[in-house]
């Protein structure tokens, strides 16, 4: 069965723009979450979305959006570029992030769109 | 808190040799899953082995296994007959819950390097 597929792949923006990104989870899979990855602060938590419903949010600021739709694909949306924003965005999938800790709600993760802003 | 902690920024090992990548957590929730990926420099993070707090077995996947000792809080991941395309970051982390629902949390990551 197809991966969790993330688009774009790589994409410079210029600050002050704004970005999305896609995720489209493993088909069946109703949680998202996204990471934002660093040379410097490692994997981060931005948040997570359950059947079109943000569950968890990390520490960012409000500049870092996002929603998902029925069919479980997920956005983000990051407005306002600052250079800071360029990193490695990860996109995470699971069966149910509510229930069971057992192996088959394993995470599965994208290949990951990088974004460089200049 | 829950916390997953990898001390070793860097390893090197030589091909087909075996190795040992470090992982220790801390929760005082009884039940959790840890888990350990893969991330070559393309990015993509490849899951490659998973362990429930209550599983009593430890988790074998081809060549990984994760060397689970609940007492001691670690989940090391070994890897077995290295080969060249195992270079790449590993990172561990666990899943546990909180607040109805859960959360993951990751390590910094370990450096691999196999050495021809």
């Amino acid at each position: 069965k197809a991966g969790v597929t993330q688009t774009p792949r790589y994409l410079i923006k210029t600050r002050g723009q704004q970005v999305t990104l896609s995720c489209s989870p493993i088909s069946g899979h109703r949680s998202v979450s996204w990471y934002q990855q660093t040379p410097g602060q490692g994997l981060q938590f931005l948040f997570e979305y359950f059947s079109e419903t943000q569950r968890n949010k990390g520490n960012f600021p409000g500049r870092f959006s996002g929603r998902q739709f029925s069919n479980s694909r997920s956005e983000m949306n990051v407005s306002t570029l600052e250079l800071g924003d360029s990193a490695l965005y990860l996109c995470a999938s699971s069966f149910d992030g509510t229930g069971s800790l057992l192996s088959g709600n394993t995470i599965y993760f994208g290949e990951g769109s990088w974004l460089t802003v200049v | 808190a829950q916390k997953i902690t990898q001390t070793q920024p860097g390893m090197f090992v030589q091909e087909k040799e075996a190795v040992t990548l470090d992982c220790t957590y801390d929760t005082s929730d009884p039940s959790y899953g840890l888990f350990w990926y893969k991330q070559p420099s393309s990015g993509e993070m490849i899951f490659l082995i998973y362990q429930g707090s209550y599983d009593q077995q430890n988790a074998t996947e081809g060549r990984y296994s994760l060397n689970f000792q609940k007492a001691r809080k670690s989940a090391n991941l070994v890897i077995s007959a290295s080969q060249l395309g195992d270079s790449a970051m590993y990172f561990c982390a666990m899943r546990f819950h909180s607040g109805g629902y859960q959360k993951v949390t990751f390590g910094i990551g370990t450096k691999l390097q196999v050495i021809p």
